[in-house]
């Protein structure tokens, strides 16, 4: 069975940074692209970064360039989103997503940033 | 958001509903595919339709999509209490290089 368990989420100041998690079981990353997708409060989806199966590939949004870094560990099977400079308007549920738009697409159950002072 | 959808809709149960999706050339009108979640409350959203037509394995058939031109709709047929929630078509455009949603639609039954 396909899981994404998202962690790291939490309350942070703004200016400072956070570090979220995705363990990924049930598939191996390697063969798969993966995605961040956030959800302000009360507000629609917003695709966030990708990175592709081989990891020759990585975008962002241009609301997070320069500030967020995604990464993986295939050896872990862990996907990561490293959150620099974090500003009141990243505060959002975080989603891990594999393969996003295709038969495979799964979505993790979300964690929560709150960037406050 | 890039993709621009209905706040909302409603219909009574048993009715049929459309949920209309309206891009760009940049992004539908360029032949990208949209596919479409559902968002129940507090929960993450769920696949629901791929590729502009295909369902998942275990999507009811009273749901299917439909892409022409530069739009596509989302059409729940035989509408039930459950289908109350939130729905967001998704495609990828050009000029973002990214993936971009739509604004996202309630739907209501009555």
């Amino acid at each position: 069975e396909v899981q994404l368990v998202e962690s790291g989420g939490g309350l942070v100041k703004p200016g400072g940074s956070l570090r979220l998690s995705c363990a990924a079981s049930g598939f191996m990353l390697s063969r798969f692209s993966m995605n961040w997708v956030r959800q302000a409060p009360g507000e629609g989806l917003e695709w966030v970064s990708t990175i592709t199966h081989t990891g020759g590939y990585i975008n962002y949004a241009d609301s997070v360039k320069g500030r967020f870094t995604i990464s993986r560990d295939i050896a872990n099977n862990s996907l990561y989103l490293q959150m620099d400079s974090l500003r009141a308007e990243d505060t959002a549920i975080y989603y891990c997503t594999r393969d996003i738009g295709t038969r495979d697409d799964s979505w993790g159950q979300g964690t929560l940033v709150t960037v406050s002072s | 958001s890039v993709l621009t959808q209905p706040p909302s809709v409603s219909g009574a149960p048993g009715q049929r509903v459309t949920i209309s999706c309206t891009g760009s050339s940049s992004n539908i009108g360029s032949g990208y595919d949209v596919h479409w979640y559902q968002q129940l409350p507090g929960t993450a959203p769920k696949f629901l339709v791929y590729g502009n037509t295909n369902r998942p394995s275990g999507v009811p058939d009273r749901f299917s999509g439909s892409r022409s031109g530069t739009s596509a709709s989302l059409v729940i047929t035989g509408l039930q209490a459950e289908d109350e929630a939130d729905y967001y078509c998704q495609s990828f455009d050009s000029s973002l290089s990214g993936y971009v949603f739509g604004s996202g639609t309630k739907v209501t039954v009555l």
